[in-house]
């Protein structure tokens, strides 16, 4: 199986901070990464696919880089409604795998 | 609108069994793969298996393999996770997500979530 690790766990950031969250897969997977927000008592929502696509409708902040083994998501400027829980997600090969997820809290 | 409405969670017993649905409406659910994925209480997201838009490839996670089928009926734009044997571990939120499966596979569509409860 193909483990993912995201780091941070958690992070505190203010509003118009760039926040950066990686994630490290334990194998080569090429670009089946995407990443997905949820906040609490809500289903996680698409926002990254094919490690750099942005997802129609998500605002132009939100972007994916990286490739092979190394993935970053990056918030170019943090807005109140990011305050959320990110994962990112393999779908390189079964079982898929996600990370065990980077809360983002308000500072 | 697009839309994914999961329903059939519920408490049940150790042991036990449950069928989850999950009706779609506003996409043309013949044409895409779709997944169920859990979230235990206060933990991460868990993928549990998916279906391939004409229900002949699935897969299944190593931790419901033997006890959750996953199927399909595309007249009736419903998926289906009959999930027999329950364990405690598999209290959960269930979702169920659309899948594109084109060059990159991700789940772009995803519903609410029916909870899941196994307790005695």
């Amino acid at each position: 199986d193909i483990q993912m690790t995201q780091s941070p766990s958690s992070l505190s950031a203010s509003v118009g901070d760039r926040v950066t969250i990686t994630c490290r897969a334990s194998q080569s997977m090429s670009s089946y990464l995407s990443w997905y927000q949820q906040k609490p008592g809500k289903a996680p929502k698409l926002l990254i696919y094919a490690a750099s696509s942005l997802q129609s409708g998500v605002p132009s902040r939100f972007s994916g880089s990286g490739s092979g083994t190394d993935f970053t998501l990056t918030i170019s400027s943090l807005q109140p409604e990011d305050f959320a829980t990110y994962y990112c997600q393999q779908s390189y090969s079964t079982p898929w795998t996600f990370g065990q997820g980077t809360k983002v809290e308000i500072k | 609108q697009v839309q994914l409405v999961e329903s059939g969670g519920g408490l049940v017993k150790p042991g036990g069994s449950l069928r989850l649905s999950c009706a779609a409406s506003g996409f043309t659910f013949s044409d895409y793969y779709m997944s169920w994925i859990r979230q235990a209480p206060g933990k991460g997201l868990e993928w549990v298996s998916y279906i391939s838009s004409g229900g002949t490839t699935i897969s299944y996670a190593d931790s419901v393999m033997g006890r959750f089928t996953i199927s399909r009926d595309n007249a009736k734009n419903s998926l289906y996770l009959q999930m027999n044997s329950l364990r405690a571990e598999d209290t959960a939120v269930y979702y169920c997500a659309g899948v594109v499966m084109k060059y990159y596979y991700y789940m772009d569509v995803w519903g609410k979530g029916t909870t899941v409860t196994v307790s005695s």
